[in-house]
């Protein structure tokens, strides 16, 4: 299986900060990278897909970048509704995940 | 819109058979371009792909639980289904079903989710 590796492995910031959270593949994956959102007990919702695409609906402070093994979300100016727990996932082959960075309140 | 909703029972007994549906509402499961898969979440824990059907009944499993389940359709239901066999303590968690939607030269991604289900396995 790939192995999706996120970093930092915790991450406290202001309303207003600009936070970006690292996704690595244990081999390339092309731009096959997806990023979720998950609030405590709801489903994850689908933020980013294809690395770099912004799904229908969500806020363009939200972006993001990479391809191969290398990959990046941004949100450009943290909302209080943001904190929450961020997945990557790889389509590339058998789907996995990363294992989630929580953004929480500094 | 598409909406998915999980049913099934909430406690298995070890080394029996957990069984769940998803019912598809606001759209057709036989459409192309989708395949309908199951995910679970160990409470606290991070996220596992367990397996995907199309509406046309091919399947693909995370190898890691590949012996033990299956997933098939209902196309006149509208509905998928996942079966896990010799569940223990290890498969207690939340299941949730999702559509799996296939982009042009991105991959694909789960862009609808059902609400999850909480299953514990225990005597």
């Amino acid at each position: 299986d790939i192995q999706m590796t996120q970093s930092p492995s915790s991450l406290s910031a202001s309303v207003g900060d600009r936070v970006t959270i690292t996704c690595r593949a244990s081999q390339s994956i092309r731009s096959y990278l997806n990023w979720y959102q998950q609030k405590p007990g709801k489903a994850p919702k689908l933020l980013i897909y294809g690395a770099s695409s912004l799904q229908s609906g969500v806020p363009s402070r939200f972006s993001g970048s990479g391809s191969g093994t290398d990959f990046t979300l941004t949100i450009s100016s943290l909302q209080p509704e943001d904190f929450a727990t961020y997945y990557c996932q790889q389509s590339y082959s058998t789907r996995t995940f990363g294992q989630g960075i929580k953004v929480e309140i500094q | 819109q598409v909406q998915l909703q999980e049913s099934g029972p909430g406690l298995v007994k070890p080394s029996q058979t957990l069984s769940l549906t998803c019912t598809v509402s606001g759209g057709s499961i036989s459409s192309g371009g989708y395949y309908w898969s199951w995910i679970r979440q160990h409470p606290g824990k991070g996220l596992e792909w367990i397996g995907y059907i199309s509406y046309s009944g091919s399947t693909y499993y995370n190898p890691s639980l590949k012996s033990r389940v299956t997933i098939s359709v209902d196309t006149s239901k509208n509905q998928f289904s996942l079966k896990l066999s010799s569940v223990t303590a290890a498969d207690t968690a939340v299941y949730y079903c999702a559509r799996e939607t296939h982009g042009s030269g991105t991959g694909s991604a789960f862009d609808i989710w059902g609400q999850g289900t909480m299953v514990t396995v225990s005597s």
